[in-house]
């Protein structure tokens, strides 16, 4: 079955900066990929998602790229802000659409 | 408003003592699974279900039962918990496998 790798598992940056998180698969025939954010305490929410036609996608600052050749993608943040401190969680969805194989987390601290 | 409801959100029981977590959602998504959040390992998927009667395993189903008798509910079902399935359980639901899921607020479960 699919396997999803994530990195970092933790993350600090200092407000402002630049946040990276990266990510792997192992199954090729996967053609969908959401992030999602989760707060302290809250559900995991969808906060960007891209398919495997698409190369890269942005949303105000925070953006996705992927690459399938080396079945790598990665979430960037740009001007990191205290409210963007959570858990992200990457994911890849199966070719046939019926499972959905997450990465382990990485909880990102930005500091003031 | 739209929304994915489990019941109870916090849960403590003795090995052995069967037990339901009931999820629903309201906004008529075919496809239904259930998680298991653990650190470090991010969210693991027990049981997914793609319409009424449809069920299939996911990455971690043993000790799990599932069931979709009504488009909007689908119950996870420990019959015979143990210790090792204490953990922070999510249900979410989705158009299809490869859309975004809601998540329900989640249901910590601990088993003693």
């Amino acid at each position: 079955g699919e396997n999803v790798e994530q990195h970092p598992s933790t993350l600090s940056v200092q407000e402002g900066d630049s946040a990276v998180i990266k990510c792997t698969y192992s199954d090729s025939a996967s053609n969908y990929f959401p992030w999602y954010k989760q707060e302290l305490g809250k559900r995991p929410q969808l906060i960007i998602d891209i398919r495997s036609n698409v190369g890269e996608k942005k949303d105000q600052r925070i953006a996705v790229t992927l690459n399938k050749t080396a079945k790598h993608f990665s979430l960037h943040i740009t001007e990191t802000q205290p409210e963007d401190s959570a858990v992200y969680f990457c994911a890849a969805s199966s070719a046939a659409g019926n499972k959905l194989t997450f990465g382990g987390g990485t909880r990102v601290l930005v500091k003031p | 408003e739209a929304q994915v409801t489990q019941n109870p959100r916090y849960l403590i029981t003795v090995t052995g003592k069967k037990l339901t977590v009931t999820c629903s959602q309201n906004m008529n998504h075919e496809y239904m699974s259930w998680y298991r959040q653990d650190p470090g390992l991010g969210l693991r998927q027990i049981y997914y279900s793609m319409n009424v009667e449809v069920t299939d395993k996911g990455d971690v189903p043993e000790g799990y039962k599932v069931s979709r008798k009504e488009k909007r509910n689908f119950p996870l079902i420990l019959e015979s918990p143990s210790p090792n399935q204490t953990s922070l359980y999510f249900c979410a639901s989705s158009f299809r496998g490869d859309t975004e899921a809601f998540f329900g607020q989640g249901t910590r479960l601990t088993v003693v």
